[in-house]
């Protein structure tokens, strides 16, 4: 079963809105990462947080970490029709030894 | 840096033949990692290298599936025969940190077998 699970499945807003998509994982971690894929690209890593924070930041990305809760959210601040792409987070779990990445969220910023 | 670069980039081939796909990773990093990608599986992580050396290749699906790093900057992942359940996006991806690290992903390799 998958390690880490977005929700959103799908996420569809207008330009210039906020996109907000979380992660849940079941297995502690050492870190957390969200990636982007455009349509027919690799992945490109955005972000990578550690057990030990809480919040990052990056221009206007935002994620956020609750290890109590198992769960993890990457907020998009003003959106762009750039960022249309699929979000995936990977968890890096104690022992594993690898990156076990989710389903993804597909995020369409209308313009 | 040119980053991660995969070969070819499209591959159309028919079922039973042998399909071999290349990666260069990026340089200076000592781990490398074959995944898939289809709609129904997701990114599945096939197996990694450190240092050239297989660590995990439990998600190797069979022993259709072969993979090789002779040297630092080159690694080929081998499907043979090939069939049309293998039909994918394969990316090679390198990190110099360790396994759970940022990795760097090639642009792919999409793969059809009639």
């Amino acid at each position: 079963s998958q390690q880490g699970e977005e929700d959103p499945q799908a996420l569809s807003i207008q330009e210039g809105e906020n996109a907000t998509m979380n992660c849940s994982y079941k297995t502690s971690i050492n870190n957390l990462q969200w990636y982007r894929q455009n349509s027919g690209r690799g992945l490109v890593h955005l972000i990578l947080i550690r057990s030990n924070e809480r919040e990052k930041h990056s221009g206007r990305l935002r994620v956020t970490l609750d290890t109590s809760k198992k769960s993890s959210s990457l907020l998009i601040t003003a959106s762009r029709a750039a960022d249309t792409a699929s979000y995936f987070c990977a968890t890096d779990a104690t022992g594993a030894q690898k990156l076990v990445f989710g389903q993804g969220t597909r995020l369409t910023i209308n313009p | 840096d040119a980053g991660v670069i995969q070969s070819p980039r499209h591959e159309v081939t028919e079922m039973g033949q042998e399909v071999t796909l290349r990666c260069k990773p990026i340089s200076g990093h000592n781990s490398l990692f074959w995944y898939r990608q289809t709609m129904m599986r997701g990114l599945e992580l096939l197996i990694y290298f450190n240092n050239n050396v297989p660590i995990d290749d439990s998600g190797m699906p069979e022993d259709r599936f072969s993979a090789k790093m002779p040297n630092a900057s080159f690694s080929t992942l081998k499907i043979q025969p090939s069939e049309p359940r293998d039909s994918a996006v394969y990316f090679c991806a390198s990190s110099f940190l360790g396994v759970g690290e940022t990795q760097y992903f090639g642009p792919g390799t999409r793969l059809l077998v009639l």
